[in-house]
């Protein structure tokens, strides 16, 4: 099975910030990766899939970047409804795993 | 406008089963690859098993051999027949909406529902 290891897995910014989320796969998924949000006590919603295209109707301050091995989540400008916890998951292969999450909350 | 609506969650004895259902409306099931996530209380997020738009099938190990995805065409309906069922199965079940082809998997998960509840106690 395909690990995903994202870091941090907790992370206090503040408003403003550029924020940087990063996701290692245990071996290559090529471009197979999707970055979610998820808020308390709801499902998670799609940001970007194929490692860097933006889905539809999510804001252009997200972006994603990597393919093999090494991928990233950017927030260039935090926004206060971005605080939550974001999880990588890779496409590639059954099982589609996904990253342990990281919790970004307010400074 | 696509919904996913997950029904037949609730409190169960271990070793005992459950059938989940997503109801599907504003696209056709058969037509693209559904899948099921589970996260249990203040954890992250589990792939549990995929159904693709023909007839194959894929289970994380954790539920191999327990659980059993399927869908009904006329009904538009998602199902998760969980069996054997254990303390650690207890979690928020989510059905998840997949590309229409194995090709287009990168496209990832972009509709979900809302999530059901299942408890696994005695």
């Amino acid at each position: 099975d395909i690990q995903l290891t994202q870091s941090p897995s907790f992370l206090s910014a503040s408003v403003g910030d550029r924020v940087t989320i990063t996701c290692r796969a245990s071996q290559g998924i090529s471009s197979y990766l999707a970055w979610y949000q998820q808020k308390p006590g709801k499902a998670p919603k799609l940001l970007i899939f194929a490692a860097s295209t933006l889905q539809s109707g999510v804001p252009s301050r997200f972006s994603g970047s990597g393919s093999g091995t090494d991928f990233t989540l950017t927030i260039s400008s935090l926004q206060p409804e971005d605080f939550a916890t974001y999880y990588c998951q890779q496409l590639n292969s059954n099982p589609q795993t996904f990253g342990q999450g990281t919790k970004v909350e307010i400074k | 406008e696509v919904q996913l609506v997950e029904s037949g969650g609730g409190l169960v004895q271990p070793g005992g089963s459950l059938r989940l259902s997503c109801a599907a409306s504003g696209f056709t099931v058969s037509h693209n690859y559904m899948n099921w996530v589970r996260q249990a209380p203040g954890k992250g997020l589990e792939w549990v098993s995929v159904i693709y738009s023909g007839v194959s099938t894929y289970y994380a190990d954790s539920v191999k051999g327990r659980f059993t995805i399927s869908r009904h065409n006329s009904k538009n309906t998602l199902y998760l027949q969980m069996n054997s069922l254990r303390p650690e199965d207890t979690a928020v079940y989510y059905c998840a909406r997949g590309p229409g082809n194995y090709d287009s998997r990168a496209r990832g998960f972009d509709f979900w529902g809302r999530g059901i509840l299942v408890t696994v106690s005695s």
